[in-house]
């Protein structure tokens, strides 16, 4: 199993640039999360899904849309970049009966 | 979800045991400790978790005292790739689907 992936690893926008950040997972979890870490602080909740057509916003939700089609795939869309929005961006994704949640390597974004 | 304490920072002598401590003296009864851990800005690693008993798996063990106030990770055999920042984690449930809600957690330098 590749685990959990993401894809870019590294990314620079313009302020006002929009851009899709993708997650997948191929041990058919359930439930599917985007957390965001920036410097020196613990990870915040962006958005989360409990399965296909299911999302719901987390903790930090604003500037940012989810949608999940299929159980493997659930992209984060930045709708229109802003320098607050320079983070390292981690999905993760688990079993609902279980509680360890698997995560990715991370996507380090910077918004100029 | 119950607030929890760690110490900033921590070093271990390569090869000893690492103990980690956590103070969550508002935890609730039906409350679970998680432990994970971040390895230079990867993606957070499941530790381990526990409710009420002492847990022990291939990574580590958890002590959890019998008010429940309080938790130590024990790293049997600290080695060079146990240097990382670890959260200790109070949540209300052991399903997937409940948010993790880290903190700044506990730099750990394991020394040559």
């Amino acid at each position: 199993n590749a685990g959990v992936t993401q894809t870019p690893k590294f990314q620079v926008l313009k302020t006002g640039q929009s851009m899709t950040l993708q997650c997948a997972q191929d041990m058919n979890h359930e439930y599917m999360s985007w957390y965001r870490q920036d410097p020196g602080m613990g990870l915040r909740l962006i958005h989360y899904s409990v399965g296909a057509g299911i999302t719901d916003q987390g903790e930090v939700p604003n500037g940012y849309n989810v949608s999940r089609s299929t159980t493997e795939d659930f992209p984060l869309r930045l709708l229109s970049a802003a320098p607050s929005q320079t983070s390292v961006y981690f999905c993760a994704s688990s079993y609902l009966d279980r509680g360890e949640q698997f995560f990715g390597p991370g996507t380090r974004l910077t918004v100029l | 979800d119950a607030k929890t304490t760690q110490p900033t920072s921590m070093d271990c002598a390569e090869g000893r045991a690492a103990n980690l401590p956590c103070n969550h003296s508002t935890i609730s009864g039906n409350e679970y400790v998680y432990w994970y851990r971040q390895i230079h800005s990867q993606g957070p690693q499941y530790i381990i978790h526990g409710l009420k008993n002492n847990e022990t798996n291939e990574m580590a063990s958890l002590i959890i005292t019998e008010d429940r106030k309080s938790s130590t990770l024990i790293l049997p055999h600290a080695t060079l790739r146990d240097t990382a920042v670890y959260y200790c984690i109070v949540r209300a449930t052991n399903f997937g689907n409940e948010k993790l809600t880290f903190g700044t957690g506990t730099r750990l330098t394991i020394i040559p």
